[in-house]
């Protein structure tokens, strides 16, 4: 299977500040999804970007597939920004299933 | 976006018990549904990918006969941990995938935080 690589592993950003989050995969994917995992457990979706760009309110997102990356953009971080972020890959032959990296601990404190 | 929902949220049973989870996507069919586990402080390790009529497929290292699943209908994936032990202790999660060609977009479920003690 696709090996899916996050960095940085933790985050602290004084609230107002802006970060960028990466993921590297091993192989290709068509299928990429970044998530946010509340407090409580919920991952909620934030972007499914195989390749180009997108943007979400305050979050955007980049994935140039031919170099096997994806970027996510937080701006102007606010405190409910906190909680982890994970991105996750389908490798083209997995019959749908999603490889986790290990995620990005960001902490924004006011 | 699509809605998954778990039951319970969570649940506490006694060493050697079954233990039902169930996953519901509520406003659209999903012919396939994931089960993922995560330990605190780490990743989702996927365990099985459940089709709807179909036996399901379990990834490498996790034991079928101690999580069994059934994808009864196009809305309702069972995980069910039996005999459960105190290392069975965890957070179960499940996501449906939206059937949009050529998007397989995933959604998730809040989780079932598993305790046996």
């Amino acid at each position: 299977g696709i090996q899916v690589e996050q960095s940085p592993p933790d985050l602290i950003l004084q609230e107002g500040a802006n970060s960028t989050l990466r993921c590297n995969f091993s192989d290709s994917v068509n299928n990429l999804q970044w998530f946010h995992q509340n407090p409580w457990g919920q991952l909620i979706n934030l972007f499914y970007i195989p390749s180009g760009t997108k943007q979400n309110g305050r979050l955007s997102a980049t994935t140039v597939a031919t170099e096997r990356y994806s970027l996510l953009y937080i701006s102007s971080s606010q405190t409910t920004d906190s909680g982890v972020y994970f991105c996750a890959g389908q490798a083209t032959d997995s019959w749908g299933k999603l490889q986790f990296g290990a995620g990005t601990q960001v902490v924004v404190t006011p | 976006g699509a809605v998954v929902s778990q039951h319970p949220s969570w649940v506490i049973c006694k060493s050697g018990t079954s233990v039902k989870i169930e996953c519901r996507s509520l406003d659209f069919q999903a012919t396939t549904m994931f089960w993922y586990r995560q330990f605190p402080k780490q990743s989702l390790m996927l365990m099985a990918t459940s089709n709807e009529g179909s036996k399901a497929t379990y990834e490498q290292g996790v034991e079928k006969d101690k999580f069994l699943i059934n994808h009864a209908s196009l809305t309702l994936s069972t995980l069910t941990v039996t005999s459960a032990h105190p290392e069975d202790s965890s957070f179960y999660i499940c996501s449906a995938r939206v059937p949009l060609v050529p998007t397989y977009e995933q959604y998730f479920g809040p989780g079932t935080r598993l305790t046996v003690t």
